[in-house]
């Protein structure tokens, strides 16, 4: 069975622009989580979606965002890029199963480099 | 404080040793998760735990729900253990991550 995969692997924008990252989940893996890597912060949660719906947020500003689509697929934007916005970008999937939480399986990361 | 700590920060060892990383956490959580992540960003997932002890290999997870803490020991350890070890608690649906332990095995 295929991994988590996320495109692409490596991104360099300029302050101001947009960018927007994908990841495509484990075949049968509904939710979908990203994090960002940066080594001040560390791992920080940024948002999770379960069949299309964004189920929790961490605590980023509205510069960031994303949506998963019917096949799982998800993708997160970033807006006005500033230059703390460099970083790594992970996502993981899981499988949802009822009563309790599950595995996270996570993808190679994007790494955005913000000049 | 940060809501899940870990140490130490660093380790360093000598082949065939017996490495011990812990986790401390102050917030609910419904499992704890170690991860490894090795040079290049990648993370694999070692354990979930909510309760007791996991076994994988030369992999030990214990954690104990009364005293919100958990360890991660590596039995005869190699250089290819090299890597950056994280634990998380699982908090409604998200991950709360702890800084990490860098550690470094020499032969």
């Amino acid at each position: 069975k295929a991994g988590v995969t996320q495109t692409p692997r490596y991104l360099i924008k300029t302050r101001g622009q947009q960018v927007t990252l994908s990841c495509s989940p484990i075949s049968g893996h509904r939710s979908v989580s990203w994090y960002q890597q940066t080594p001040g912060q560390g791992l920080q949660f940024l948002f999770e979606y379960f069949s299309e719906t964004q189920r929790n947020k961490g605590n980023f500003p509205g510069r960031f965002s994303g949506r998963q689509f019917s096949n799982s697929r998800s993708e997160m934007n970033v807006s006005t890029l500033e230059l703390g916005d460099s970083a790594l970008y992970l996502c993981a999937s899981s499988l949802i199963l009822a009563g309790g939480p599950n595995e996270q399986f996570f993808g190679p990361g994007t790494r955005l480099t913000v000049l | 404080k940060n809501e899940v700590e870990q140490s130490p920060q660093n380790l360093t060892a000598q082949e065939g040793e017996f490495i011990t990383i812990n986790c401390s956490y102050s917030v609910g959580i419904s499992a704890l998760h170690w991860l490894q992540q090795h040079p290049g960003g990648g993370i694999v997932s070692l354990f979930m735990l909510s309760s007791g002890k996991k076994k994988h290999g030369r992999l030990i997870a214990t954690i104990n729900i009364q005293e919100k803490h958990s360890s991660l020991h590596i039995t005869a350890s190699h250089p290819r253990d090299s890597a950056v070890y994280i634990c998380a608690g699982h908090n409604t649906d998200k991950l709360i991550f702890g800084t990490g332990t860098r550690l470094q095995v020499f032969p």
